[in-house]
């Protein structure tokens, strides 16, 4: 396992249309995050999960975009009638396991377009 | 609320100069950790270092050093004898000292680039 694994690398959709990212963490890890990152800008924060479950969501997170990590493993992120305001970089992160803290290793993200 | 302040947008500097990256920081957790990570044109964030909230030394990892000063909230972050494959974009973090999770406050990041 070498590392975050996010596809598609790079999506161009119209504007209403759904479009799904997956993100596989590395394997031993049991927390998963998404984050936005608008061009110039640092990543936001949008929502976490440990294992199969959601603990926490940003207020970015708006009701046409919804996250998911069936079995605790990989997780998807949907957002449904994308707006041009969508455009964004999408990043997955995950860390470790066992308590304690671990830095968060980053996916290299999908670049989405909603022309 | 927190927040994280990287007032250099841009640094060009020509290879072999030090550069420092400036971090300022909003908490009103009493422990917390502070990352920095680096972004290549690639995309991906590699992470470089954390610091606990508790441990104010200072770190020198090879050309890369750190200090964090909690009487003035900052966490700057030092390249020295820079090279080109320095350059890229650099995130300065925080999150709350949450068991095990890490909710990352980033910083609007500082694009370095390094000139031969």
């Amino acid at each position: 396992d070498t590392g975050v694994s996010q596809n598609p690398r790079h999506k161009i959709t119209k504007r209403g249309q759904n479009v799904t990212f997956r993100c596989d963490p590395i394997s031993e890890h049991n927390r998963l995050y998404w984050y936005r990152q608008t061009l110039g800008q640092g990543p936001e924060f949008l929502t976490y999960f440990q294992n199969e479950a959601q603990l926490e969501k940003s207020r970015l997170l708006s009701d046409r975009f919804s996250a998911e990590r069936p079995k605790g493993s990989f997780s998807t992120l949907e957002i449904q009638r994308t707006e041009q305001g969508d455009s964004a970089m999408y990043l997955c992160a995950s860390s470790g396991g066992q308590g304690g803290y671990t830095e968060a290793f980053f996916g290299q993200g999908t670049r989405l377009t909603v022309v | 609320a927190q927040k994280v302040t990287q007032a250099q947008t841009e640094i060009s500097v020509v290879e072999k100069e030090d550069v420092t990256l400036d971090c300022v920081y909003e908490t009103r957790d009493t422990t917390y950790y502070l990352f920095w990570y680096k972004q290549p044109p690639s995309g991906e964030l590699v992470f470089l270092i954390r610091r606990n909230s508790f441990d104010e030394q200072n770190e020198i990892s090879g050309r890369y050093s750190w200090n964090f000063q909690k009487s003035t909230s900052s966490f700057n972050f030092t390249i020295t004898a820079s090279q080109v494959v320095d350059s890229a974009v650099y995130f300065c973090a925080l999150s709350e000292a949450r068991r095990g999770a890490q909710k990352l406050v980033f910083g609007q990041g500082t694009r370095l680039t390094i000139n031969p």
